[in-house]
């Protein structure tokens, strides 16, 4: 069965420091890779996907994301955090083929310290 | 551009009443997805229907669940004789899935729900 790991519960950064969220996947097959963030009590909102191509993704908010086969990781990065980045950021993963139901992590709370 | 929509937002119920959720996709979106995320958790899988129909059922989604697209356009999840262990935010995502291309999912506000 598909499972996605984010080994990080809560994550404490700095404003201005960098920022990189774990993810690691467990899959039949290479899936398509997808990073979302949640505010409190909202909806999520896409960051950026990977389904194919240069392994190395960009997204919005300077957020980017690598695509490494060998390591089944989908780590996602921001060189310089801001304080509005805090919020719960959720790794995912759905199949190529057939019905795309997406299978999510536990998520990663980020505080940003000013 | 209007994303996903869900009404309610919240509800606050007694055990054993219905609720209903509905959820209004982006308007061109072929593909309604309906999760289901607790307290710490990611969003589990409940089910997802491609125009009006329901393709794909999660074992989470008991024989209390109920959902449907009739037109295929919004969708509503019904849960009778509601549970505490119902309590939960309730989410819907859609999709535009064209063959042979990815599909990126589109999640709306949510429905927060909490049984008493």
């Amino acid at each position: 069965a598909q499972s996605v790991t984010q080994p990080d519960i809560h994550i404490t950064v700095s404003e201005g420091a960098s920022l990189e969220l774990r993810c690691n996947y467990s899959y039949g097959a290479t899936p398509y890779l997808f990073w979302y963030v949640q505010s409190p009590g909202q909806g999520l909102q896409l960051l950026l996907k990977y389904f194919s191509g240069d392994t190395l993704v960009q997204g919005i908010k300077g957020f980017e994301a690598e695509f490494k086969r060998s390591q089944s990781s989908f780590n996602l990065r921001k060189p310089s955090v801001h304080w509005s980045d805090a919020a719960e950021y959720f790794c995912a993963v759905g199949p190529r083929g057939g019905g795309n139901k997406l299978t999510f992590g536990t998520g990663t709370q980020l505080k940003v310290e000013l | 551009d209007t994303g996903v929509s869900q009404n309610p937002r919240h509800k606050i119920t007694k055990r054993g009443q219905n609720v209903t959720f509905r959820c209004d996709p982006i308007s061109e979106h072929n593909r309604l997805y309906w999760y289901r995320q607790t307290l710490g958790q990611g969003p589990e899988f409940l089910t997802y229907f491609q125009n009006e129909a329901q393709l794909e059922k999660s074992r989470l989604l008991s024989d209390r669940f109920s959902a449907e697209r009739p037109k295929g356009s919004f969708s509503t999840l019904e849960i009778q004789r509601t549970e505490q262990g119902d309590s939960a935010m309730y989410l819907c995502a859609s999709s535009l899935k064209v063959q042979s291309q990815g599909e990126t999912q589109y999640f709306g506000p949510g429905t927060r729900l909490l049984v008493l």
